[in-house]
């Protein structure tokens, strides 16, 4: 039973570039969760979503970011004219349909440097 | 959720028991105690999660004050490997919207 997959582990865009940022989450989960973590920072959430629906996207900046969690494939964290400030660690994690424990799976990580 | 309060950072020699305080005195009666931890550049990692009474896994133990105004981790017996920092969270089991709030977490440092 494979991990959170998240892909690419690493990708570097230019100012002004848009970058897609996919995470699949563990099989049988149905809730996946984006987090982002600046140089030396914290963990801040971004989204919460599960199948087709936005469930609290209260971290996510109110422009230029974007998530969705298709009926089938990967959820996909969007940032569209990326800036330097972007750079960061974007972690995805999932939990299953019934999961009042609250348990977290996270993946590795999509490292995102904007030169 | 209720805040905790963690020391920003602490050593502990290889094969001590690491002991990792976290105070949570505002803490409702229906919320638990978990633990995570993020080993450097890797993605948070579950270690354990309780309500009151003492808990134990493989990974480590969760002894929390008969109050529940405060717990400790313990890592019976540390490696080099359990250097990370480690976070203490207070959530309510099963709440529909089911985000983990990080705070900044103890910064563990296993010494040789």
């Amino acid at each position: 039973n494979a991990g959170v997959m998240q892909n690419p582990r690493h990708l570097v865009r230019r100012r002004g570039q848009e970058a897609r940022l996919r995470c699949s989450p563990m099989k049988g989960h149905s809730h996946v969760y984006w987090y982002r973590q600046l140089p030396e920072e914290g963990l801040k959430f971004m989204v919460y979503l599960q199948k087709e629906n936005i469930i609290d996207e209260s971290g996510m900046p109110k422009e230029r970011f974007s998530a969705e969690f298709p009926k089938e494939g990967p959820s996909i964290l969007r940032i569209q004219q990326v800036v330097r400030g972007d750079s960061a660690a974007y972690f995805c994690a999932s939990s299953p349909e019934d999961s009042g424990a609250n348990v977290l799976t996270f993946g590795a990580g999509s490292r995102l440097t904007v030169l | 959720d209720a805040k905790t309060t963690q020391p920003t950072s602490m050593d502990c020699a290889e094969g001590r028991a690491a002991n990792l305080p976290c105070n949570h005195s505002t803490i409702s009666g229906n919320e638990y105690v978990y633990w995570y931890r993020q080993i450097h550049s890797q993605g948070p990692q579950y270690i354990i999660h309780g309500l009151k009474n003492n808990e134990t896994n493989e990974m480590a133990s969760l002894i929390i004050t008969e109050d529940r105004k405060s717990s400790t981790l313990i890592l019976p017996h540390a490696t080099l490997r359990d250097t990370a920092v480690y976070y203490c969270i207070v959530r309510v089991r099963g709440q529909g919207a089911q985000k983990l709030v990080f705070g900044q977490g103890t910064r563990l440092t296993i010494n040789p």
